[in-house]
């Protein structure tokens, strides 16, 4: 089955810095990959996706890149806020028989300092 | 205006007692799913379900057993509950199981066994 390594599991940011978070996945089949944030007492929330087909997204100071050779993909977030900070989760998925499962990495818990 | 809703939110129990928790979705969608995230924040798939038919069962003991009346409901039974149920339960939908949509996670029941 898919595996999805992210790293690091903690990250802690000045204000106005830059954060990058990285993942790998293990299934070359895999072919959407989705970003997740989770706010302390919320369930998950989608930030960003992108599909195989693209190698970058970008979506105002977040934006996500994805290698499919290396099968890897990054979340990258300039300016951070204090309001950034949450766990972020990415995540591999692939159509299966007319299903698809999201396979989750262990997540990243993101901390901003003012 | 809730899109995925869960109840309860928090839920203490004795070992050994059976509980359920339940899951709507106003969204009109077609696929519901549970998901378990333990202590360390690991999000993990218990089951899918696609227009009321069970599509994913990932190993879970069958103490578990989800119920789903019609396709915007997707409640989960739990049997004799052991301390290792202890968790976060997160119901998510999505429009298409096979479509690598968004998936859209309810606010999560908090679950502690004593």
């Amino acid at each position: 089955g898919e595996n999805v390594e992210q790293h690091p599991s903690t990250l802690s940011v000045q204000e106005g810095d830059s954060a990058v978070i990285k993942c790998t996945y293990s299934d070359s089949a895999s072919n959407y990959f989705p970003w997740y944030k989770q706010e302390l007492g919320k369930g998950p929330q989608l930030i960003i996706d992108i599909r195989s087909n693209v190698g970058e997204k970008k979506d105002q100071r977040i934006a996500v890149t994805l290698n499919k050779t290396a099968k890897h993909f990054s979340l990258h977030i300039t300016e951070t806020q204090p309001e950034d900070s949450a766990v972020y989760f990415c995540a591999a998925s692939k159509e299966d028989s007319g299903y698809s499962t999201l396979t989750f990495g262990k997540g990243t818990m993101l901390l901003v300092s003012p | 205006d809730t899109a995925v809703s869960q109840t309860p939110k928090y839920l203490v129990t004795q070992m050994g007692n059976d509980k359920s928790i339940k899951c709507e979705q106003n969204l009109g969608h077609d696929t519901m799913y549970w998901y378990k995230q333990d202590s360390k924040k690991f999000l993990k798939i218990m089951f899918s379900y696609n227009n009321k038919e069970l599509i994913i069962n990932e190993t879970v003991p069958n103490r578990f057993s989800p119920k789903s009346p019609d396709k915007a409901h997707l409640n989960l039974h739990i049997n004799s509950l052991e301390l290792g149920d202890s968790a976060v339960y997160f119901c998510a939908s999505t429009s298409n199981a096979g479509g690598l949509e968004t998936q859209y996670f309810g606010p999560g029941t908090r679950l502690l066994v004593l």
